[in-house]
C-alpha cells in the first residue's frame, strides 16, 4: 500500500461545470476525510466517514458539494455548479477508527482551477 | 479556524540557528496537539505531537513545549536545516461528541525558510 492517493492531481474547468474527485485511502483505515486548501491557509474540514457513513459535514460544504464512500473504500467528492471561489487543493486523508484515530495520512491533494 | 492562531507566519533562519513556531488555541475541547509539515506540491504529513498531561515531548531536532494553562503550544526545530524549509502547520484534534471520532483543526501556517 503506498498511502492515500487522489486522482485527478489538476483539474481545469469552466465556471458552472460539474467536477469530480476521487480519494483511495490505505486499505486497513477507515476513516476518511475532505479538506479543502487555499493558497497561503491551512487546511479547513469538509466532512468525514467512519466506513460509509458520514459522520459530520462542515457549513463550508454547500449543497453543490457532495461526498460519497459508497462501499467503505474510496471516496468521492463531487463539486457541481463549480464558481470561481471552488478554486483550491482539494485534500484527501485517512485514520484508523482505533489506535490512532487522531493521526491523518494525506494524500498530495488534487488541485482545481475554476475560470 | 479562529479557534487556532498561529505565529509567525513566516520565518527566516539561518542554517544551524533555532526555529521557533506558536500556537494558540481557544477550544478546550481539543486533547491532541500534533504540528504537521508541509512540502510544496504534497498533503500535510505528522511530524510531532502531544498530549495534554505533557508538558514537552522531543523527537530528534524537534520538541513540542505546552503550556495547557495558556493554551498554547509550540515548535521548536534545533540546529534548522535547509532541508527543513516547508510550511508547518499546528492542527489540535477536535472531538466529535461524546465518540472517539474527530477531526484536526489546522493554523494558518508557517512558512520557513532555512538559509544555508
Amino acid at each position: 500500500d503506498t498511502g492515500v492517493s487522489q486522482d485527478p492531481r489538476h483539474k481545469i474547468t469552466k465556471r458552472g461545470q460539474n467536477v469530480t474527485f476521487r480519494c483511495d485511502p490505505i486499505s486497513e483505515h477507515n476513516r476518511l476525510y475532505w479538506y479543502r486548501q487555499t493558497l497561503g491557509q491551512g487546511p479547513e474540514f469538509l466532512t468525514y466517514f467512519q466506513n460509509e457513513a458520514q459522520l459530520e459535514k462542515s457549513r463550508l460544504l454547500s449543497d453543490r458539494f457532495s461526498a460519497e464512500r459508497p462501499k467503505g473504500s474510496f471516496s468521492t467528492l463531487e463539486i457541481q455548479r463549480t464558481e470561481q471561489g471552488d478554486s483550491a487543493m482539494y485534500l484527501c486523508a485517512s485514520a484508523r477508527a482505533t489506535s490512532g484515530a487522531n493521526v491523518l495520512t494525506f494524500g498530495a491533494g488534487s488541485r482545481l482551477t475554476v475560470l | 479556524q479562529q479557534q487556532v492562531k498561529q505565529s509567525p507566519q513566516s520565518l527566516i533562519v539561518q542554517k544551524g540557528g533555532i526555529s521557533i513556531i506558536n500556537c494558540a488555541y481557544e477550544n478546550t475541547a481539543f486533547d491532541y496537539f500534533p504540528w504537521y509539515q508541509q512540502f510544496p506540491g504534497k498533503g500535510p504529513a505528522l511530524l510531532i505531537a502531544i498530549r495534554p498531561d505533557v508538558s514537552e515531548k522531543k523527537e530528534g531536532r524537534f520538541t513540542i513545549s505546552f503550556n495547557k494553562s495558556a493554551k498554547q503550544f509550540s515548535l521548536h526545530i534545533m540546529d534548522s536545516q535547509p532541508g527543513d524549509s516547508a510550511t508547518y502547520f499546528c492542527a489540535p484534534w477536535a472531538l466529535h461528541g461524546s465518540s472517539n471520532t474527530g477531526k484536526l483543526i489546522f493554523g494558518q501556517g508557517t512558512t520557513l525558510q532555512v538559509k544555508p
